[in-house]
C-alpha cells in the first residue's frame, strides 16, 4: 500500500540552525501539506501546496518556513532560524485532490528537537 | 483555537465492548468530518469520514454518526479489539476554504483484553 515517508525520523539541532524535513508524498497525488504537533498539544497546520505553489497557510508559517518541492518526488519544509518553540512533531501529508471529500494520508512525522 | 474540541482524554473499554469516542465543534461552516488513529511513533492513520450532508457511516466495525444541529460527531467501535487502544483524533474541514484540517486534542483509547 502506498504510503508517505519521511526523514529524518528525529532531528536535534541549535537554536538559529537552519534545518530541512523532507518527505515523500504518495506518489499520484496532487496536493501535499506540513502539519505540526507540539508536545501536548494539537496537530495544527502549517501549510498545503499545490501546483508548485502555496495554497493556503497558516498564522503559524510565518517568513521562517518555507515549501519547496525540488523534484518529482521529494516535498521539504525549511525552517531557516530556528526556535526553541518549533520543537514539535512535523507532520507530512498528501491527497489525490483537493475537493473537500479528500482524503489526507500522513506520513510517520520528523521529531524536531531545538536546543 | 476550540473549533474541536474532544472533550474525553481518556477511555477505558472491555475487549468485546462498544467504544464511543465524542467529538464537539463550534464552526457551523464544517462541512467534512474525519476521524484518524495515531499510535505512538507514527503518524494520523484514516480511519473514516463523513460528509455533513449524512448524519451516518458506517464501515466495518466502525461508524462515524453526525448530529448537525448539536454540533456533535461521535465514532463507534464495535466490538472493540487490544488493537484498537490508539490515540483518536476527529478532524474538520471548510467547503470551499482549501484543504486545511483542523483537529482535536484527541482522546486515548484504552482496549483491555
Amino acid at each position: 500500500e502506498p504510503e508517505v515517508t519521511q526523514t529524518p525520523s528525529h532531528q536535534v539541532t541549535q537554536m538559529g540552525q537552519e534545518v530541512i524535513l523532507r518527505c515523500v508524498p504518495i506518489s499520484n497525488h496532487l496536493y501535499f501539506y506540513w502539519y505540526r504537533q507540539i508536545l501536548g498539544q494539537k496537530v495544527e497546520f502549517l501549510v498545503s501546496f499545490y501546483n508548485n505553489e502555496i495554497s493556503e497557510k497558516s498564522e503559524i508559517f510565518d517568513d521562517q518556513f518555507s515549501v519547496e518541492r525540488p523534484d518529482g518526488s521529494n516535498f521539504t519544509l525549511k525552517i531557516r532560524s530556528t526556535k526553541l518553540e518549533d520543537s514539535a512533531m512535523y507532520f507530512c501529508a498528501s491527497s489525490a485532490l483537493g475537493a473537500v471529500q479528500e482524503t489526507q494520508y500522513f506520513g510517520p512525522g520528523t521529531r524536531l528537537l531545538v536546543l | 483555537d476550540q473549533q474541536v474540541k474532544q472533550n474525553s482524554p481518556s477511555l477505558s473499554v472491555q475487549e468485546g465492548r462498544i467504544s464511543i469516542l465524542n467529538c464537539d465543534y463550534t464552526n457551523s461552516m464544517f462541512d467534512y468530518f474525519l476521524w484518524y488513529k495515531k499510535y505512538p511513533a507514527e503518524g494520523p492513520t484514516f480511519l473514516i469520514s463523513i460528509s455533513s450532508i449524512k448524519d451516518k457511516n458506517e464501515d466495518g466495525r466502525f461508524t462515524v454518526f453526525l448530529n448537525k444541529s448539536a454540533k456533535h460527531l461521535s465514532l463507534h467501535i464495535v466490538p472493540s479489539q487490544p488493537g484498537d487502544s490508539a490515540v483518536y483524533f476527529c478532524a474538520a474541514r471548510v467547503r470551499n476554504a482549501g484543504n486545511m484540517l483542523t483537529f482535536g486534542g484527541g482522546t486515548r483509547l484504552m482496549v483491555k483484553p
